[in-house]
């Protein structure tokens, strides 16, 4: 069975600072990595996923398999980034295409 | 294009009372699944669904039957609700690899 694990509940940092909030994961298999976003007052969405290798919003996140990780990293964070920031995992075998959640990190970037 | 959308957004439960929670998306998309949230787990799937017609369970079945009659709705229904069935449930919806959420139905069972 697959397990994310986010270590921190609640991350705070001020603007312009960086900021990198941490996701582990846990599967055999050869895994498919996603970080989701949670903006105040609206829905969950797709942040970025680890086979684009893309940066949006400026953020990046590099799927590390030797240490099982997959943070989320931004050089330099706005007020704007708050938010609560899922990382999801899903196996590539199987076709039902369900995530697997770590259980949040809520970020706060203060003024 | 209104995406994923469910009914209701708020409801309250006494325990032992039942409730259906729809969720429609107008995308097409084969996949769709039931997930509920509470402090400190994240989202954990409940059902989800492979097509119309098609049910499976998640990681946390137990207490929830669901439903998908016509390719663009999902039911979750809750036969007999408990205390421990409070919590925020979000509907998702997807074709390829990334899901689309609905708003999210506020839920207490008292």
């Amino acid at each position: 069975a697959q397990r994310v694990t986010q270590p921190e509940k609640l991350l705070s940092v001020f603007k312009g600072a960086p900021v990198e909030l941490k996701c582990n994961y846990s599967y055999s298999g050869s895994p498919e990595l996603f970080w989701y976003v949670q903006y105040s007052r609206q829905r969950l969405q797709l942040l970025l996923r680890h086979i684009s290798r893309e940066s949006i919003k400026g953020f990046t996140a590099d799927l590390n398999k030797g240490e099982t990780s997959f943070h989320l990293k931004k050089p330099f964070a706005q007020e704007e980034d708050s938010a609560m920031y899922y990382c999801a995992l899903r196996a590539l075998s199987g076709s039902a295409r369900q995530l697997t959640f770590g259980s949040g990190t809520q970020l706060t970037v203060l003024p | 294009n209104a995406g994923v959308t469910q009914t209701p957004k708020f409801r309250v439960l006494k325990t032992g009372q039942s409730m259906t929670l729809l969720c429609a998306q107008d995308m097409n998309h084969e996949y769709m699944y039931w997930y509920r949230q509470d402090p400190g787990m994240g989202l954990r799937l409940i059902h989800y669904s492979v097509g119309e017609g098609t049910t499976a369970k998640g990681e946390v079945p137990d207490g929830y039957n669901v439903s998908r009659l016509k390719k663009q709705n999902f039911l979750l229904g809750l036969e007999s609700a408990a205390p421990s069935q409070t919590s925020v449930y979000f509907c998702a919806s997807s074709w390829t690899t990334e899901q689309y959420f609905g708003p999210g139905t506020r839920l207490t069972v008292t």
